[in-house]
């Protein structure tokens, strides 16, 4: 069961535009983190935001809380080929565990 | 030592063997996590260690798994009599002791395939 559902699954762009990946859940979380995993690799930590409304920027990247901590999106400016790769959230609870979303899969076409 | 390892980075068997994974965390983080990973999906949580105590467990990790970490640095995952559906890959991530919201770092995983 995922308790973090991620849309869109798949998506496909020209370099240069513009995305938005959204992450949900009925769920709080005490802290959300964005991962990009590339083939055969362990998921990379791009950021992670713990206040609801929090806003945080990563060069062309922007990551935002949703005020409740249910849920969290990541915008990407002008995207290049480099962005292509698997996006993944993820939830800490109060315990000790983190509930991954089910993973936005990217690739920006030169 | 900057990250998290793991050992070795593909295993191929035959279904029936067993296989056993190495995980060396961060040396400092005193949390330690396995997690599995089948293509195109989200990792899913396997169990966690703090220091050499197993705290948690998923009901994933059916009783052909098995995990230890017995001087709470380095841990390994064996699984016995391994079946196809064993076929993903294995991810191990370390997390430091302090802070509510520390972050947790991945290794680069092993890559099961049973055939």
């Amino acid at each position: 069961t995922q308790l973090l559902e991620q849309s869109p699954q798949f998506l496909s762009i020209q370099e240069g535009e513009n995305l938005t990946v959204y992450c949900n859940s009925s769920s709080v979380f005490s802290s959300l983190q964005w991962y990009r995993q590339e083939p055969g690799e362990g998921p990379v930590l791009l950021v992670t935001v713990v206040t609801g409304g929090e806003v945080k920027k990563l060069k062309r990247l922007t990551f935002q809380f949703g005020d409740a901590r249910k849920d969290s999106s990541l915008h990407i400016t002008a995207a290049q080929p480099g962005d292509t790769g698997l996006y993944l959230c993820a939830g800490g609870a109060t315990g000790n565990q983190f509930y991954f979303g089910t993973g936005t899969s990217l690739t920006v076409i030169p | 030592d900057t990250g998290v390892s793991q050992n070795p980075r593909h295993k191929i068997t035959k279904r029936g063997q067993n296989v056993t994974f190495r995980c060396d965390p961060i040396s400092e983080h005193n949390r330690l996590y396995w997690y599995r990973q089948t293509l195109g999906q989200g990792p899913e949580f396997l169990t966690y260690f703090q220091n050499e105590a197993q705290l948690e467990k998923s009901r994933l990790l059916s009783d052909r798994f098995s995990a230890e970490r017995p001087k709470g640095s380095f841990s390994t995952l064996e699984i016995q009599r391994t079946e196809q559906g064993d076929s993903a890959m294995y991810l191990c991530a370390s997390r430091p002791g302090q802070g509510r919201v520390s972050e947790q770092f991945f290794g680069p995983g092993t890559r099961l395939t049973v055939l």
